[in-house]
Parts: C-alpha cells; sequence; structure tokens
C-alpha cells in the first residue's frame, strides 16, 4: 500500500496565524482525502482533493478556514487559516489503498494552537 | 442521519485478558466496514469486512461483520501491553454518486501488565 510522508508533526502556533500542513505519497493517487480529530473525538473529514480541480469540502468546512492545493497526483498541502485555540487537533492525510486495505493514512501533524 | 457507534467507549483489562469491541452502524447502501487501531496519531488498518459472517483473522486479532445485525465485532485474545490503543472503526456506504466513510469515535482500550 502507499507510504505517505506528512509534516510537520507537531506544532504550537500562535491564534491569528496559518500553518501549512504537508502530504507527499511515494505513488501516483487521484483522491486525497484531509480528515481533523479534535481531542476525544473521531476522525472528521475535512474535504477531499482531487488532482486538478477545486477540493470538495465536507459541511462545516469552507475554502477560507482550510484552504487546499493538490498540484500533482503525489501531493497535497493543507493550510489551517487564522487559527483558534478551537482548532488544535490532530490533522491527518489519507489515500485510499487498495481495494481491501481501506484508507492509508500520513503519521499525522498535532496542531496546538495557543 | 448515518452514524456508528462503538462500544465500550473505554476499557481497561490485565495481560492474557480476552476484549471484545462492538461497532454499529446506520448507513444507507453499505460498502463495507474498517477496522483501525491508532496508537499515536495515524490509525493504522486492521481489517476490511464486506460479507457477512466470514471471519477475519490476523494473529491474536479477528473480527467478524453482521449484516443483519449491523454490527462488528472485534476480539483480541490473550491481550498484550503493546494492544493498549484507540480502536477505530469505520463504515463506507455509497452517497451522492460518491463513496463516504463515517467513524466512529473510537473504544480506549488500555491492558495492564
Amino acid at each position: 500500500s502507499a507510504v505517505i510522508s506528512q509534516k510537520p508533526s507537531r506544532d504550537i502556533c500562535q491564534r491569528g496565524t496559518s500553518l501549512t500542513i504537508q502530504c507527499q505519497v511515494d505513488s501516483q493517487v487521484t483522491m486525497m482525502f484531509w480528515y481533523r480529530q479534535q481531542p476525544g473525538q473521531s476522525l472528521t473529514l475535512i474535504a477531499t482533493a482531487n488532482q486538478g480541480s477545486e477540493a470538495t469540502y465536507e459541511s462545516g468546512f469552507v475554502i477560507d478556514k482550510f484552504p487546499i492545493s493538490r498540484p500533482n497526483l503525489t501531493f497535497s498541502t493543507l493550510t489551517v487559516s487564522n487559527m483558534s485555540p478551537e482548532d488544535s487537533s490532530i490533522y491527518l492525510c489519507s489515500v485510499e489503498a487498495w481495494a481491501d486495505y481501506g484508507y492509508t493514512f500520513g503519521s499525522g501533524t498535532r496542531l496546538t494552537v495557543v | 442521519e448515518d452514524k456508528v457507534v462503538q462500544s465500550p467507549l473505554s476499557l481497561v483489562v490485565h495481560e492474557g485478558d480476552t476484549v471484545t469491541l462492538n461497532c454499529s452502524y446506520e448507513v444507507t447502501n453499505f460498502r463495507s466496514l474498517l477496522w483501525y487501531k491508532q496508537e499515536k496519531k495515524a490509525p493504522t488498518f486492521l481489517f476490511m469486512l464486506t460479507s457477512s459472517g466470514i471471519e477475519k483473522k490476523s494473529g491474536r486479532l479477528s473480527s467478524i461483520l453482521d449484516k443483519k445485525e449491523l454490527s462488528s465485532i472485534l476480539n483480541i485474545t490473550a491481550t498484550q501491553t503493546g494492544d493498549s490503543a484507540i480502536y477505530l472503526c469505520a463504515v463506507v456506504y455509497f452517497t451522492s454518486g460518491t463513496y463516504k466513510y463515517i467513524f466512529g469515535t473510537g473504544t480506549r482500550l488500555k491492558v495492564l501488565a
């Protein structure tokens, strides 16, 4: 299955600033997914990133707050903009692996906003 | 509303015990159910289940799907401290022309030496 390199691994940011998270996949994939996991919660899909088109955002998430880039079939970025403490979460990128293996996840970014 | 519910929310056992984790779901156009283990940040894949009654097994872990009961169980026998983690259940379903995933809130398992 695909191997995903995600960075940064963790960061502590000041409120009002922005952080860009990067994910690099070792193979070409059509769709990449960005998830958020707030403390004590499960994974919530933020958006689906297709190469060459606008990302598709889930209800409750907007492009101005979470702009996504997908310049090619192996790379994507998620930016968390104008951060507030409520944005403190683990952010995960993922790709759909082979049919029998569900998702493969990046190593995750633990974001703390102070 | 589509949802996935896991139980128990948390569990503390001693090494050698056997545990059973539950996942129930309510979705339309069910495709598959997946189990993941989350130790730090990134969930790691355990099983994908699509057919009822067929047990999938990997070492001390096994899982089975019951489509009639809209549920699945994950069994861990002879637990070890390394099994301590959050176990997530996710259901894949088809809606609006695409497949979507819903994750449960997870079961937090702690295995004591």
